[in-house]
């Protein structure tokens, strides 16, 4: 069955730098577009980023363009996130979720979600 | 940027009753919507997508309806597991952001 694990949250001081990891499996991961979408505490989802299957395309939500780099390893079947220059406003779980090819791009399948706590 | 807004913010309804959720698009996102449920401390579950089309898996009891610019969730008798926050999305924007509506809690009256 389909799985996503994300990795890499934990505590980090105002302006340091986090790479946060999802590892997918059960599914061909190189054929799917992937997106994370961060979700802060008590409030709702916003998407924030999202890389083509074959890592061609890369679009960022304006809130983190120029902060953070989404990429992937298809060999490796794991996608990732570089964020850089991080403020407390990027505080919020994140997580990964697959552009779904059968259900028209909507996200069908996501995972747990790591918390990044961004603090002095 | 497409906005996407929902109304309400909190709905209470009993067991049993029907349950109507709104989302308001700020330009026509064609039928490129999906809804989506999400539980305390879970990740979010796709439940509709294309407006109206359930996920695999999705009760009959949720359906989605719509077009362009408004849209709808409904839920047709509301079951204990069915309280939760509920969110719109739409990915007709290209390029991306592909925006999420700011969710109505669907609570126990």
């Amino acid at each position: 069955q389909v799985q996503l694990v994300e990795s890499g949250g934990g505590v980090v001081q105002p302006g340091r730098s986090l790479r946060l990891s999802c590892a997918a499996s059960g599914f061909t991961f190189s054929n799917d577009g992937m997106h994370w979408v961060r979700q802060a505490p008590g409030k709702g989802l916003e998407w924030v980023a999202v890389i083509w299957f074959d890592g061609t395309n890369r679009y960022y939500a304006d809130s983190v363009k120029g902060r953070f780099i989404i990429s992937r390893d298809n060999s490796n079947n794991t996608l990732f996130l570089q964020m850089n220059s991080l403020t407390v406003d990027d505080t919020a779980v994140y997580f990964c979720a697959r552009q779904g090819s059968s259900t028209s791009w909507a996200f069908d399948y996501w995972g747990q979600g790591t918390l990044v706590t961004v603090s002095s | 940027e497409v906005v996407m807004t929902q109304s309400p913010a909190t709905l209470s309804v009993s067991p049993g009753e029907r349950a109507t959720l709104s989302c308001r698009a700020s330009q026509s996102v064609s039928i490129n919507v999906a809804w989506y449920q999400q539980k305390p401390g879970q990740a979010p579950r796709l439940l509709v997508y294309n407006v109206a089309t359930r996920a695999t898996g999705v009760p009959a009891r949720f359906s989605g309806s719509g077009s362009a610019t408004d849209f709808t969730l409904t839920i047709s008798s509301l079951q204990s597991e069915d309280f939760a926050v509920y969110y719109c999305q739409q990915y007709n924007n290209w390029p991306p952001p592909w925006t999420f509506g700011q969710g109505t809690k669907v609570e126990i009256k």
